[in-house]
């Protein structure tokens, strides 16, 4: 069966300091990859995807960065934060492509930018 | 202007009772698919249902259903016999489908309605 992990689970940062986020998948190949970020209280944002090695689309444009070195490798990195980085980071996984491509998500990161 | 809409940022039921989250949604193409997903406080997102835009009937996958009336785009998610471990938030979200959306598998949230059930 497939897993998705993420980690670190929660996460107190400095204002300026670098990011580093990472996200794995077992029991898949392939698969489209994705992260979000929920503010409190608030909705998903969708900000980057990733439907291949090294293949990054970014959404909303802003100080962080993503990258995809592994088939199951998922990573959002900052070189700085921002206290408005802050938030709930949850990847997600889905296979193929179309319409019915339920996304499946990971356990999240606690962010708080102090 | 905003593809999903969930208007009821929260909502109290009482225990067993049936609740209807709603949930319109905005789009031009006439292929997309509607999931909800329920987030407890624990942050983990679980699906929940999907709705085809091509469907004939209305989704159903234990005590949830979609009550989907396409007209109206609206896609209402309808849990019977509430439980109190239903107690979370619920997003709506959308994908939609068509050739430039292809390979952009991305799925557009609503804001989330938060549900809590009353014993």
């Amino acid at each position: 069966s497939q897993t998705i992990h993420q980690w670190p689970a929660t996460l107190v940062q400095p204002v300026g300091s670098p990011l580093s986020l990472e996200c794995t998948v077992e029991g898949t190949s392939n698969p489209n990859l994705y992260w979000y970020r929920q503010a409190a209280g608030r909705g998903l944002q969708l900000l980057f995807y990733s439907v291949g090695i090294g293949q990054i689309s970014s959404e909303v444009p802003q100080n962080l960065s993503a990258s995809r070195p592994q088939d199951r490798q998922f990573i959002l990195s900052s070189k700085k934060l921002l206290l408005s980085d802050s938030g709930f980071y949850l990847c997600a996984w889905s296979l193929g492509q179309g319409i019915y491509n339920e996304q499946f998500f990971g356990p999240g990161t606690r962010l708080t930018v102090l | 202007a905003q593809k999903i809409t969930q208007t009821q940022p929260g909502m109290f039921v009482q225990e067993k009772e049936a609740v209807t989250l709603d949930c319109t949604y905005d789009t031009s193409d006439p292929s997309y698919g509607l999931f909800w997903y329920k987030q407890p406080s624990s942050g983990e997102m679980i699906f929940l249902i999907y709705q085809g835009s091509y469907d004939q009937q209305n989704a159903t996958e234990g005590r949830y259903s979609l009550n989907f009336q396409k007209a109206r785009k609206s896609a209402n998610l309808v849990i019977s016999a509430s439980q109190l471990g239903d107690s979370a938030m619920y997003f709506c979200a959308m994908r939609e489908g068509g050739v430039s959306n292809f390979g952009n598998e991305k799925l557009t949230f609503g804001t989330g309605t938060r549900l809590t059930i009353i014993p």
